[in-house]
């Protein structure tokens, strides 16, 4: 079971756009709609942001966006602010015997 | 609203069995139709899928700690939990418990906040 690969680290300016993308395999990523992403401040539990690709959960703000295409997903972030500095990290189902897996992991900084 | 939270030890001896318990409030583990999580985070690295629990006591692991793992569920006391045996310093990390939904392809929408369990001797 591998990791769903991440670029390490992302960074924008207040007010800017920042895209992360999270690549898998047609066993995962591209072969269900039930990726995952999940914002990590430091020391603190992760929260979920968006799940099946793009849906936002109650009280996230709609700066946060999710895409996919093929075996990559995105999550956008526009208008960033300085709160938005964290890590963050996709997941995607990979299948009845491979339930759940995880992104490296990217860290956003706010410049 | 629903919480959770973690307990147990915070430091596990090698080749040891490591139990950890997450106890859910505001909400029965029973009377609802969701899958229980655990996820792990090793020291300044990622996230990592251990397994999920149905209410029913059915189960889902990660292939590459299938063999070490079982979760389970006690309805009566609203606690679902996480045994890992032959434990070794490469399973030191932050372990979460976290609520998914209906299925195992559900995101985890609720989180405790974690427990630090170090292997040492």
């Amino acid at each position: 079971q591998s990791a769903l690969t991440q670029p390490p680290s992302a960074s924008g300016s207040p007010g800017q756009s920042v895209t992360i993308s999270c690549t898998g395999t047609s066993s995962d990523v591209g072969g269900y709609n039930y990726v995952s992403w999940y914002q990590q401040h430091p020391g603190k539990a992760p929260k979920l942001i968006i799940y099946e690709v793009s849906k936002r959960p109650s009280g996230v703000p709609d700066r946060f966006s999710g895409s996919k295409s093929g075996n990559t997903a995105s999550l956008t972030v526009s208008g960033l602010q300085a709160e938005d500095e964290a890590d963050y990290y996709c997941s995607s189902y990979g299948g009845s015997n491979n339930s759940g897996v995880f992104g490296t992991g990217t860290k956003v900084t706010v410049l | 609203q629903l919480q959770l939270q973690e307990s147990g030890p915070g430091l596990v001896k090698p080749s040891e069995t490591l139990s950890l318990t997450c106890t859910v409030s505001g909400g029965s583990i029973r009377s609802s139709s969701y899958y229980w999580g655990w996820i792990r985070q090793p020291p300044g690295k990622g996230l990592e899928y251990i397994g999920s629990i149905y209410y029913s006591g059915s189960t889902y692991y990660n292939p590459s700690l299938k063999s070490r793992v079982t979760i389970s569920v006690d309805t009566s006391k609203n606690q679902f939990s996480l045994k890992l045996s032959s434990m070794t310093a490469a399973d030191t990390a932050v372990y979460y418990c976290a609520k998914q939904g209906s299925t195992t392809r559900a995101a985890f929408d609720i989180w405790g906040q974690g427990t630090m369990v170090t292997v040492s001797s």
